[in-house]
């Protein structure tokens, strides 16, 4: 069974723009990260976040983590329209080792 | 440019065809994954091998065998599959680091149809 759920399922934005994409989880993890996968193609990491930490920046990304509330949020700032894709979070419960789950995805078109 | 090569990128085959899929990488990565992806739809995973033993079956159907011959190569073999098989089967792997499952670098996936 999936462990993250995403929301908005989809997202629309003017190029410029700051989108924001959510995440819920069931249990208990040892981290979260984001992916971004290009149609039909495999994923790409963006970003992993401990359970220890609150926030974590990479360039124009930037994401939080509360784990009280068993949810992450990614930003990422100045959209471009090479950013069109889905992004998917993904965790790894404890006591899961290796045992990497994706939430349902967000799927982010910027436009022009 | 992705690190982990599949092939081949796409096969068709029918259900009483045996096939199978590979996926190699060469970062000295100890854990290798298997995952499924139906259109528009998250990643499922399948398998894990860690230091070439199966460490996760996610109760995958027996028309599924994995194999890792040795570190850097992982295959899945399929036999007597369904329509319902027809997916994206994406391979990726990550180093080990003991209780923490680090990132996971994948390939471009095999795009699989069943006839």
């Amino acid at each position: 069974s999936q462990q993250g759920e995403e929301d908005p399922q989809a997202l629309s934005i003017q190029e410029g723009e700051n989108a924001t994409m959510n995440c819920s989880y069931k249990t208990s993890i040892n981290n979260l990260q984001w992916y971004r996968q290009n149609s039909g193609r495999g994923l790409v990491h963006l970003i992993l976040i401990r359970s220890n930490e609150r926030e974590k920046h990479s360039g124009r990304l930037r994401v939080t983590l509360d784990t009280s509330k068993k949810s992450s949020s990614l930003l990422i700032t100045a959209s471009r329209a090479a950013d069109t894709a889905s992004y998917f979070c993904a965790t790894d419960a404890a006591g899961g080792y290796q045992k990497v789950t994706f939430g349902t995805g967000t799927k982010l078109q910027v436009i022009p | 440019d992705t690190e982990v090569t599949q092939t081949p990128k796409h096969l068709v085959m029918g259900m009483t065809n045996k096939k199978s899929l590979k996926c190699e990488q060469h970062m000295g990565h100890r854990a290798m994954y298997w995952y499924k992806q139906k259109a528009k739809k998250p990643p499922e995973l399948m398998f894990v091998y860690s230091y070439e033993k199966l460490s996760i079956n996610e109760s995958v159907p027996s028309r599924f065998s994995p194999e890792c011959p040795n570190s850097s190569l992982l295959n899945l073999h399929l036999h007597a599959l369904q329509p319902e098989d027809s997916a994206l089967y994406l391979c990726a792997s990550s180093q080990d680091k003991g209780k923490n499952t680090g990132e996971l670098f994948f390939g471009e996936g095999s795009r699989l149809t069943v006839l």
